[in-house]
């Protein structure tokens, strides 16, 4: 199965509503990283997290490595939020980063 | 701030065919590089990370076969040859030397078409 698991696959929000995305691993993960990938392809680094959580604007994010999950909360959201949410696990015995299958977000006007 | 940059961009890659990416760091606080390809279902997945100037490494998924390999502290270059399927190939770089290889940042990639 897969080591890191992302949900939902995809969503669709108001502008202007909250969300949650979710990750579980099935892997001893140390650090995540969330990413968002916008529709040109480019990838952007939106946090890198040691057990504990971080915030950044709108965007608000906890790893709890004891229960093996992360998530992403998306407050007040904007059309320019639109795209692929990845998040990723350095897995400490392979010593390399896994990624999810990412979620596909559209915020709707 | 760019960190890394990537070339080509593009490219349409005859069946049967190599093609040579390469990737330029422009940060030197940043010296782990690294490649990720991406496949056509946007499944990202690593491929290999390289310190040193001289490191080479190969490796063989489904749809191609990969030869990277560190030229300088700046400088990473990837073969792709026997690419049946399309992918994007990202250059990344991040700090390193903890526990594990540090956040990472991505370059804008290059995406393989193949004809």
């Amino acid at each position: 199965g897969d080591k890191v698991k992302q949900s939902p696959s995809a969503l669709s929000l108001q502008e202007g509503t909250n969300s949650a995305l979710r990750c579980n691993f099935s892997i001893a993960a140390t650090t995540v990283q969330w990413f968002l990938q916008n529709p040109r392809g480019s990838l952007m680094n939106l946090f890198y997290l040691v057990p504990g959580t971080k915030e950044n604007g709108r965007l608000k994010s906890a790893f709890d490595s004891k229960e093996s999950y992360s998530t992403l909360h998306i407050r007040d959201a904007q059309l320019e939020d639109s795209g692929t949410y990845f998040c990723a696990a350095f897995d400490t015995n392979a010593y390399k980063v896994i990624f999810g299958k990412g979620t596909h977000l559209h915020v709707l006007p | 701030v760019t960190l890394l940059e990537q070339n080509p961009r593009w490219r349409l890659v005859p069946r049967g065919q190599a093609v040579n990416l390469r990737c330029i760091l422009k940060n030197s606080q940043y010296p782990w590089m690294s490649w990720y390809q991406q496949d056509l279902q946007k499944q990202l997945q690593w491929l290999f990370t390289l310190r040193s100037p001289g490191d080479k490494e190969v490796k063989s998924l489904p749809g191609a076969d990969y030869l990277a390999t560190r030229v300088t502290d700046t400088e990473l270059r990837l073969q792709v040859a026997n690419m049946s399927q399309g992918r994007t190939l990202y250059c990344t770089c991040s700090a390193g030397g903890g526990a594990d290889t540090g956040q990472l940042y991505f370059g804008e990639g290059s995406k393989l078409t193949v004809l």
